[in-house]
């Protein structure tokens, strides 16, 4: 079974630019979530989907981060513009309901100059 | 609101040796509680999950934890460690109903020395 795929591994970008993040689940988890996780800390979640629609969003900074599911499977995240504070690795996880165990995909180390 | 607290940054333990790595909780209503293991430059993996009923939880790679309710604690053991356990462990907790937003830990570096 193919596990959670995102895309890119790695990303470096100056402060104010933008960048995307893509995650595809794995196949037939309805619920998704992107979490942010800075270097010594525990993920911190910042969004979470079932199939298109969000759930619970009350730790997305809402004014730079944008995320949508559109067709209920991929997904993409955004942060429009970046600040230093956004360097971590931005995980992606999945599962078959928000009661079961979420699978993570490899993440995506973003370094914010 | 619901926390979890790992209270080391980091465990040594001698490969062949018991290991534990220890997690305290604290929600308003019934926890689930989870272990997640990180290699370095991978996601997180799933371990083990407690949900319900025994209090001792099995899950991959030999590892268990016991549920301990009067002492709010999770902890993560394994009787005989090896070199390959060496990671960062996270414990997670979420309550049983209504929230659906999983709180994890600052996580563990796991050492095993040969």
């Amino acid at each position: 079974e193919a596990g959670v795929a995102q895309s890119p591994r790695y990303k470096i970008i100056e402060k104010r630019q933008s960048v995307a993040f893509w995650c595809n689940p794995i196949s037939g988890h309805a619920t998704l979530y992107w979490y942010q996780q800075i270097l010594g800390q525990g993920p911190k979640l910042l969004i979470q989907f079932q199939n298109n629609g969000v759930v619970d969003d009350s730790q997305l900074p809402k004014d730079r981060f944008s995320a949508e599911r559109l067709k209920g499977v991929d997904s993409t995240l955004k942060i429009q513009p970046a600040k230093l504070e956004d360097s971590a690795v931005y995980l992606c996880a999945s599962s078959l309901s928000s009661l079961n165990e979420q699978f993570f995909g490899p993440g995506t180390r973003l370094t914010v100059l | 609101a619901q926390s979890v607290a790992q209270p080391e940054d980091q465990v040594n333990v001698a490969e062949g040796n018991p290991l534990t790595v220890k997690c305290t909780y604290s929600v308003s209503g019934n926890p689930y509680l989870f272990w997640y293991v990180q290699y370095p430059n991978r996601g997180l993996q799933f371990l083990l999950k407690y949900i319900t009923g025994d209090n001792l939880v099995k899950g991959s790679y030999g590892f268990e934890a016991e549920f301990n309710k009067s002492q709010t604690s999770f902890h993560l053991k394994k009787p005989s460690a090896l070199v390959s356990d060496s990671a960062l462990y996270f414990c997670a907790v979420r309550i049983g109903a209504g929230s659906y937003q999983l709180t994890f830990g600052k996580g563990t570096k796991l050492s095993v020395i040969p």
